[in-house]
């Protein structure tokens, strides 16, 4: 079965430290994408990758990065965690030509 | 600005009735849409798309009818089971310089409630 996997279910964290969301895909597909879901905003783009090493903003980049070393890979990373950063973080790939995307689980961050 | 969007936060039907969930779209020239369906605690997951050389597509139990003319996306489920109970998203494929493929503009969701 394939698969999108994210490191964490839960996550809490305190304001001020560096956060590392991971998330993996199986499908060995080009595109990955980052987004984050709040109650009355839906999910929005923070980030998203076509290719290993490669990057580009989605619709709110503001207070984080990324890194894709691998094609499977693609990490989210908040340099300084914010109260405002608290929100369910959803991870998605999908192929080139395939216009939909695979979700992963997601993770609930939490910052104290 | 672009934007997908619902009619109706919140729909509530009784086991075995139909259900529609509806959403507008604003982009006159997206030319592909997806619904999803979030349970609670997951990812959404794929229901079912279509593409805007097509205004009905029918799948397992669901349907997904599109009218360009007033830029409407419906989703219709059949005999809806306690399972269908979840959060449903409409999406636009939203293309990346010229490119085939982009990312996706999602709706706010429409929460279906199902009573037995």
């Amino acid at each position: 079965d394939v698969k999108v996997t994210q490191s964490s279910r839960y996550l809490v964290k305190r304001t001020g430290e560096k956060v590392f969301l991971e998330c993996v895909q199986d499908m060995d597909h080009e595109n990955m994408f980052w987004y984050r879901q709040d109650p009355g905003l839906g999910l929005r783009l923070i980030y998203f990758s076509y290719d290993v090493k490669m990057k580009e903003k989605g619709d709110i980049p503001e207070g984080y990065s990324v890194s894709r070393e691998k094609k499977e890979r693609f990490s989210l990373i908040l340099e300084s965690a914010s109260t405002n950063q608290t929100s369910m973080y959803l991870c998605a790939s999908s192929s080139m030509g395939l216009n939909w995307e695979f979700f992963g689980p997601g993770t609930r961050l939490t910052v104290l | 600005g672009e934007s997908v969007g619902l009619h109706l936060p919140t729909l509530s039907v009784q086991e075995g009735d139909n259900s529609i969930i509806n959403c507008a779209y604003s982009n006159s020239a997206s030319d592909y849409f997806i619904w999803y369906k979030q349970e609670s605690g997951k990812g959404p997951q794929f229901i079912i798309d279509i593409r805007s050389n097509m205004d009905k597509r029918q799948g397992q139990r669901v349907t997904v009818l599109l009218n360009k003319t007033v830029k409407h996306l419906s989703l219709q489920i059949a005999a809806t089971q306690p399972g269908d109970s979840a959060v449903y998203f409409c999406a636009e494929d939203r293309p990346l310089n010229g490119g085939s493929q982009g990312n996706l503009i999602f709706g706010k969701g429409t929460k279906l409630s199902v009573k037995p």
